[in-house]
């Protein structure tokens, strides 16, 4: 398997511009996690998704901020507009069904600079 | 919100000795993990501890947990150049055992 898949590895925009972070999940894993790591905020939890379903969005930081996950293989994170306190690595992680499955996997992440 | 805090912030010691690095939490938890990140990439999964268990070993690693204190520990015997990166704890909160929450991590560099 090919793990959990961040599309774009870095992303560069100006202050204002919508931008939209993919995750493709492992196959077969049900629910799915969106992070934000700063150096100031360490790892923080935005959303996460059980069976494609929004469980907890209480970690998203505004109205600017939206995620969905239309079905089990995609899911997107979507700012707009941008800031430059949104520049932060953002993580996907998704988890296997079952209650005894309990480990993360994480892709390699998405680098987005603000301008 | 922050669940775990991780204790020290960063660590740096010689190759060849023991890390210890500690991890403090608010909640009641159903189990507590330890990952490792390297400099740029994403999180990597290292050992599971569920609340029932008091200490948990694989390979070069021993993880400790004490539910009366609320904390945990991650101890790496015999350090090698390969273990510097960060480690990080995560928590399952016992009524929310699908939110995983993370600490923000002990920055470990292990010195030639």
């Amino acid at each position: 398997d090919a793990g959990v898949i961040q599309s774009p590895r870095h992303e560069v925009t100006e202050m204002g511009q919508e931008v939209t972070l993919r995750c493709k999940p492992i196959s077969g894993h049900n629910s799915l996690f969106w992070y934000r790591q700063t150096m100031m905020r360490g790892l923080e939890l935005l959303i996460y998704f059980n069976n494609n379903v929004p469980i907890d969005d209480s970690g998203m930081p505004e109205d600017r901020f939206s995620a969905k996950m239309p079905n089990a293989s995609f899911s997107t994170l979507k700012i707009q507009p941008s800031e430059p306190r949104d520049s932060a690595v953002y993580f996907c992680a998704s988890k296997p069904p079952g209650q005894r499955n309990e480990k993360l996997f994480f892709g390699s992440g998405t680098q987005l600079s603000v301008l | 919100s922050q669940q775990g805090e991780e204790d020290p912030q960063a660590l740096s010691i010689q190759e060849g000795e023991n890390a210890t690095m500690n991890c403090s939490y608010k909640t009641s938890i159903n189990n507590l993990q330890w990952y490792r990140q390297n400099s740029g990439r994403g999180l990597v999964h290292l050992i599971l501890i569920r609340s029932n268990e008091r200490e948990k070993h694989s390979g070069r690693l021993r993880v400790t947990l004490d539910t009366s204190k609320k904390s945990s520990s991650l101890l790496i015997t015999a350090s090698r150049a390969a273990d510097t990166a960060s480690y990080f704890c995560a928590t399952a909160l016992r009524n929310r055992d699908d939110k995983i929450i993370f600490g923000k991590g002990t920055r470990l560099h292990i010195l030639p």
